[in-house]
């Protein structure tokens, strides 16, 4: 994977429902990976940042896991609200001597009540 | 808590103007960066300043300059504005390289 990929591009769940998407990145020079949160005619904002193998990381209903040996991380919604209805963005950040947080093109979650 | 704050929203420019688009943080963060958000496409890093006083290219710097005029702002210039830059810029700062990063609101730039 040369990319950072995300899936589904879309999906939409009922309010109550549980949902989970996959980011996938180059596991070769991983150094960390961020989730962030957009909101229509709003700016990302951050979930979580995670760096270790076997990271999990919680915050409310949405917690996310991490695996860098093989180059994914998941984020899980638990009991989705209408207010969760966003593009989640996942970032993967390569180590080195040039700055490089690659993102990927997001996936947008509609929540239905 | 103004956080990170981009001037203008809005703008509309002639193919061959120029503008600097501000960008203003009050979080004592030592880096700063710039992204341009284009449909379909993932942010993409144009440059970033690590610290005050450096400045490096990102993934599409073909097209524009910036200037780290301290540790608070840093500026993105189109010396000469071409319709491939009609985009959504956003202006980003973090405590330190690869810490999480806090955005501005972003600016909608179209170039005629």
């Amino acid at each position: 994977i040369l990319n950072v990929e995300q899936s589904p591009q879309s999906l939409h769940v009922q309010e109550g429902d549980s949902t989970n998407f996959t980011c996938s990145f180059p596991s070769s020079n991983f150094y960390a990976l961020h989730w962030y949160r957009w909101e229509t005619a709003k700016s990302p904002e951050a979930l979580f940042v995670m760096t270790l193998n076997g990271d999990e990381k919680k915050k409310g209903r949405i917690s996310a896991t991490l695996n860098t040996k093989e180059g994914y991380s998941y984020l899980y919604i638990k009991g989705s609200q209408p207010e969760d209805s966003a593009t989640y963005l996942c970032a993967s950040y390569s180590g080195g001597s040039n700055y490089k947080l690659t993102f990927g093109k997001g996936t947008l979650l509609t929540v239905n009540p | 808590n103004a956080g990170v704050t981009q001037t203008p929203k809005f703008q509309v420019l002639k193919t061959g103007q120029s503008m600097t688009l501000q960008c203003a943080q009050d979080m004592n963060h030592n880096s700063m960066y710039w992204y341009r958000q284009d449909p379909g496409m993932g942010l993409r890093l144009i440059y970033y300043s690590a610290s005050e006083g450096t400045t490096d290219k990102g993934e599409v710097p073909n097209g524009y300059n910036v200037s780290r005029l301290n540790k608070r702002e840093f500026s993105l210039r189109l010396e000469s504005a071409a319709p491939s830059q009609t985009s959504v810029y956003f202006c980003a700062s973090s405590v330190t390289i690869n810490e999480k990063l806090f955005f501005g609101s972003g600016t909608q730039l179209s170039v005629l």
